[in-house]
C-alpha cells in the first residue's frame, strides 16, 4: 500500500516569496492534515480536513497560509508571503477518519532565507 | 507552553542501558500515543493507549498510561542503536483535537 506522498521535499525561498507544498493521502482516507514541525519542536497541526471540509484551522496563520483539498482527495498548502520563522518541515498526514491511526508523510523541508 | 511536556528533551546512552522517558500534562485524554520519527522522516505510530492505568509492550519497548491519563511513559529495555531517534507523545482530547509533545531526541552507542 502506498503511503502518504509529499512534494517537493525540499525548498529554499527567500523571504516574502510564495511557496507551494503539495500531498497525496493514502487511498481512502477521509481525513487528511498539514502539521509543521519547527526544528526541536513537535508537530503542530495547521489544519484538517474531512473530506473536502476543513474540520480545524484554528492554529493556521490565516494571514500568509492557505490550504485546500477540493475533490477530497490532494491537498496544496500555500505560504504567500513567506517569512524566516516558516523555515520548518511540513508534514501532511492522513487517516481512514477521525480517531483512526495518523499516517505521516515524509515532510516537506522549507528553509526561508 | 506546551500542552504536553516531554522529559528529558535529550538522552544519549549506551547500548545495553535501560531508559525510561516521561510524558505530562495537567489536562486529561481520551487517547495517547507515542511516535518514533527518524531524521529526514514523519513519525511513526508506535503504539495507542486508552484506558487509565493500562500497560502496553512492543518487544523491548513498555508504555504506561497514567490512572488519570494526564501522563503516559516509555520503558525501553536494553537499548539498541535502532532505537536511536526522536520519541513523541501525542495525546487526543476527543476527535478532532491532537497535540503533540516536543519530543524526547535519544541517542543509543554502540
Amino acid at each position: 500500500e502506498a503511503g502518504v506522498a509529499q512534494s517537493p521535499r525540499y525548498k529554499i525561498i527567500e523571504k516574502r516569496q510564495s511557496v507551494a507544498f503539495w500531498c497525496n493521502p493514502i487511498s481512502g482516507h477521509a481525513t487528511l492534515y498539514w502539521y509543521q514541525q519547527i526544528l526541536g519542536q513537535g508537530p503542530k497541526l495547521l489544519i484538517q480536513f474531512q473530506n473536502n471540509g476543513v474540520v480545524d484551522d484554528s492554529q493556521l496563520p490565516k494571514d500568509r497560509f492557505s490550504a485546500e483539498r477540493l475533490k477530497g482527495v490532494d491537498s496544496t498548502l500555500k505560504i504567500q508571503p513567506a517569512k524566516l520563522e516558516d523555515s520548518a518541515v511540513y508534514l501532511c498526514a492522513s487517516s481512514l477518519a477521525v480517531g483512526n491511526t495518523i499516517y505521516f508523510g515524509e515532510g516537506s523541508w522549507l528553509t526561508v532565507v | 507552553t506546551q500542552l504536553l511536556e516531554q522529559s528529558p528533551q535529550f538522552l544519549s546512552i549506551q547500548e545495553g542501558e535501560n531508559l525510561t522517558v516521561y510524558c505530562n500534562s495537567s489536562s486529561v485524554f481520551s487517547s495517547l500515543q507515542w511516535y518514533r520519527q527518524e531524521p529526514g522522516e514523519g513519525p511513526v505510530l508506535l503504539v495507542t493507549v486508552v484506558t487509565g492505568g493500562e500497560v502496553k509492550k512492543l518487544k523491548r519497548l513498555t508504555f504506561q498510561f497514567g490512572d488519570a491519563r494526564k501522563d503516559s511513559s516509555l520503558h525501553i529495555t536494553a537499548a539498541q542503536p535502532g532505537d536511536t531517534g526522536l520519541y513523541l507523545c501525542a495525546g487526543a482530547r476527543g476527535n478532532n483535537d491532537m497535540r503533540f509533545g516536543a519530543g524526547t531526541r535519544l541517542t543509543v552507542k554502540p
